[in-house]
């Protein structure tokens, strides 16, 4: 099972909008309503931040935002702020046999 | 307040074995799947293999089935992962995951580092 396509990097300045695109198959992220991202800082546990392609867990600001197109997926981080540089995972369902499949990985930098 | 808590990581030869535990609290741990993602250093992450909330389901990404042995002891709230005939491309940071849906993990532990080398 191959990993989904993430940009390597993506940046932005304090206050504006980045998306971050994620591509898959037809057998994973087009084949299912099952897309989640993941924040994770250098050193730290990846934190869950968009499941459901389109869902936040309590907690995480509504600055952050998920969409699905065919098999592409993104991220939208509104308003950004100096926290929400980090690295960021796309993963989706990839079926009962692969499961989970990532992405592999966006850098965030805020400029 | 839930908590995965890993041990078992170290410096292993190849071709040698290890295994990891993974000790859950402030859940009741037979109700959930749990899964083992790695991240080797400087790289993204990559499942590894997940289990049902009894045992009697696993599952394992093509990179390690037939090595590694995913298992858990729910009367011990502990997650297992063995691993043998292991090589260089298994170095990485091993964490295990308590899974809502897949591919969704509301709580993970803090990573165990497994490094391959002679």
């Amino acid at each position: 099972q191959s990993a989904l396509t993430q940009p390597p990097s993506a940046s932005g300045s304090p206050g504006q909008s980045v998306t971050i695109s994620c591509t898959g198959t037809s057998s994973d992220v087009g084949g299912y309503n099952y897309v989640s991202w993941y924040q994770q800082y250098p050193g730290k546990a990846p934190k869950v931040v968009i499941y459901e392609v389109n869902k936040r867990p309590s907690g995480v600001p509504d600055r952050f935002s998920g969409a699905k197109s065919g098999n592409t997926a993104s991220l939208t981080v509104s308003g950004l702020q100096a926290d929400d540089e980090a690295d960021y995972y796309c993963s989706s369902y990839a079926g009962s046999t692969f499961l989970w499949v990532f992405g592999g990985g966006t850098k965030l930098t805020v400029l | 307040e839930v908590q995965l808590v890993e041990s078992g990581g170290g410096l292993v030869q190849p071709g040698g074995s290890l295994r990891l535990s993974c000790v859950g609290s402030g859940l009741t741990f037979s109700n959930y799947v749990m899964s083992w993602v790695r991240q080797a250093p400087g790289k993204g992450l990559e499942w590894v293999s997940g289990i049902s909330g009894s045992g009697d389901t696993t599952y394992y990404a093509g990179s390690v089935k037939g090595r590694f042995t995913i298992s858990r002891d729910n009367s011990q709230s502990t997650l297992y992962l063995q691993m043998s005939s292991l090589g260089a491309e298994d170095t990485a940071v091993y964490y295990c995951a308590k899974i809502t849906t897949y591919p969704t993990a509301d709580y993970w532990g803090q990573g165990t580092l497994v490094s391959v080398s002679s």
